[in-house]
């Protein structure tokens, strides 16, 4: 069972280029989430999708845009990446409950220089 | 806002207990989550206390107080595979998850 991927797994990306990290999850979930896990500060959200063709902002969505065209998709473009947008990147989806587990990607590891 | 607090590290023998507590301050309830970590993975689902008491699973519990803004998770029979973050998360009104830092307990043989 796949549940969640995403692409790519790392990446070394030079500042001011533009990035998309992918996500696919085949679970048929509503809602599906973007966080990024920086040392000593945990998981925080930047961007969410409650159902395809909606999306809302988290905690720190500058500098991230998503979409959500359909149900399985939920890709995060950085426009213009920054070395401040270094992290380990998730993506997540869950039904929409609020005792609905958060089902997670591998994760992919961004490097901005 | 959210706040929620756990400690950074915890280190224990190998079959021993360790505890690990989270207390936190939200706008709005709807349950707490515990996940475990191992390094360079993604968090997986422990447990979820939406009232309170003790839920047990296996050697693994998870205790709620609401009143309290209280949370601990018990890991029970200590093996090394138990080596990993633990990351609390509370589920506020519009059901989205807030995270604690994590943390880190290092099983020692």
């Amino acid at each position: 069972t796949a549940g969640i991927t995403q692409a790519p797994t790392s990446q070394i990306l030079a500042a001011g280029r533009s990035m998309t990290l992918r996500c696919t999850q085949d679970m048929r979930h509503n809602a599906m989430y973007w966080y990024r896990q920086d040392l000593g500060l945990g998981l925080r959200l930047i961007h969410y999708s409650n159902t395809a063709g909606t999306t809302g902002k988290g905690e720190v969505p500058d500098g991230y845009s998503v979409s959500r065209a359909n149900t399985d998709d939920f890709p995060l473009t950085l426009a213009s990446a920054v070395p401040s947008q270094t992290s380990v990147y998730f993506c997540a989806s869950s039904g929409l409950g609020g005792s609905d587990t958060q089902y997670f990607g591998p994760g992919t590891r961004l490097t901005v220089l | 806002g959210q706040n929620i607090d756990q400690p950074t590290e915890m280190t224990a023998t190998e079959g021993a207990i360790v505890q690990i507590n989270c207390t936190y301050q939200t706008s709005g309830f709807n349950g707490l989550f515990w996940y475990q970590q191992h390094a360079g993975e993604a968090p997986t689902f422990l447990s979820y206390n939406v009232l309170d008491g003790l839920e047990e699973k296996g050697r693994f519990s998870s205790f709620l107080s609401r009143s309290k803004g209280y949370s601990y998770l018990l890991l029970k029979e200590l093996q090394m595979k138990d080596s990993a973050s633990y990351l609390c998360a509370v589920s506020s009104n519009d059901y989205k998850l807030s995270f604690g830092a994590g943390t880190t307990v290092t099983v020692r043989a």
